[in-house]
């Protein structure tokens, strides 16, 4: 089956940029997401992007696709005290639409 | 945009009572929903997937008995924590399968999710 791993920990100044990273095992995913998580809450879709996709590109965020290497990420342009949260990858499993999520890497924004 | 409701969002019981969790699609249909749990500072565990009019599909170690889950509408599934223990303290949340955006993209919407602490 999909497994799915992330860094768990990243520190940045604010207004640096955020680069969380994440692997995948399925080729077959057709689409990968990224998900943000704050503190006692339910998770927020912040961006997806299609497997036949390198790039793709939402205001403060870009998110690159290796296929090859199974490798995704997400980078966070001038990064705020408020982007401080837990980002967990997911990607599609088995074709069937169920997700298989990372362990989530928890970003800590600094002054 | 897709929003899914879950209620509630906070509930405490007693070891041995049951306890439900419901989980609505506001403004979408779901026949797919599904439910997960997850541990403090955990990621997330598919618990079951839940399918409109049918069976759930439950996975591995889950114990169908233990969760209840039942989907009879194309908008609410419910999840029945039965017998609960304080092992089953966890946070729940579900999540509802939509089309997003103009490539049609299925993406989960999720819910604020549950947190159920058992006495």
């Amino acid at each position: 089956g999909e497994d799915v791993e992330q860094s768990l920990f990243l520190s940045v100044r604010e207004g640096d940029s955020s680069v969380i990273n994440c692997t995948y095992t399925d080729s077959s995913s057709t689409y990968l997401y990224w998900y943000k998580q704050e503190p006692g809450a339910g998770l927020q879709l912040l961006t997806y992007i299609f497997s036949n996709m390198d790039m793709k590109q939402d205001q403060r965020l870009t998110v690159l696709l290796n296929k090859k290497d199974k490798h995704l990420s997400l980078r966070i342009a001038d990064t705020q005290t408020g982007d401080s949260a837990i980002y967990f990858c997911a990607a599609v499993s088995g074709g069937y639409n169920k997700l298989i999520f990372g362990a989530g890497t928890r970003l800590a924004v600094h002054p | 945009g897709a929003v899914v409701s879950q209620h509630p969002s906070w509930v405490i019981c007693k070891s041995g009572t049951s306890v439900k969790i419901e989980c609505r699609s506001l403004d979408f249909q779901a026949t797919t929903m599904f439910w997960y749990r997850q541990f403090p500072k955990q990621s997330l565990m598919l618990m079951a997937t839940s399918n409109e009019g049918s069976k759930a599909t439950y996975e591995q170690g889950v114990e169908k008995d233990k969760f209840l889950i039942n989907h009879a509408s194309l908008t609410l599934s419910t999840l029945t924590v039965t017998s609960a223990h304080p092992e089953d303290s966890s946070f729940y949340i579900c999540s509802a399968m939509s089309l997003a955006g103009a490539s049609g993209a299925n993406v989960l919407t999720f819910g604020a999710g549950s947190r159920l602490t058992v006495l």
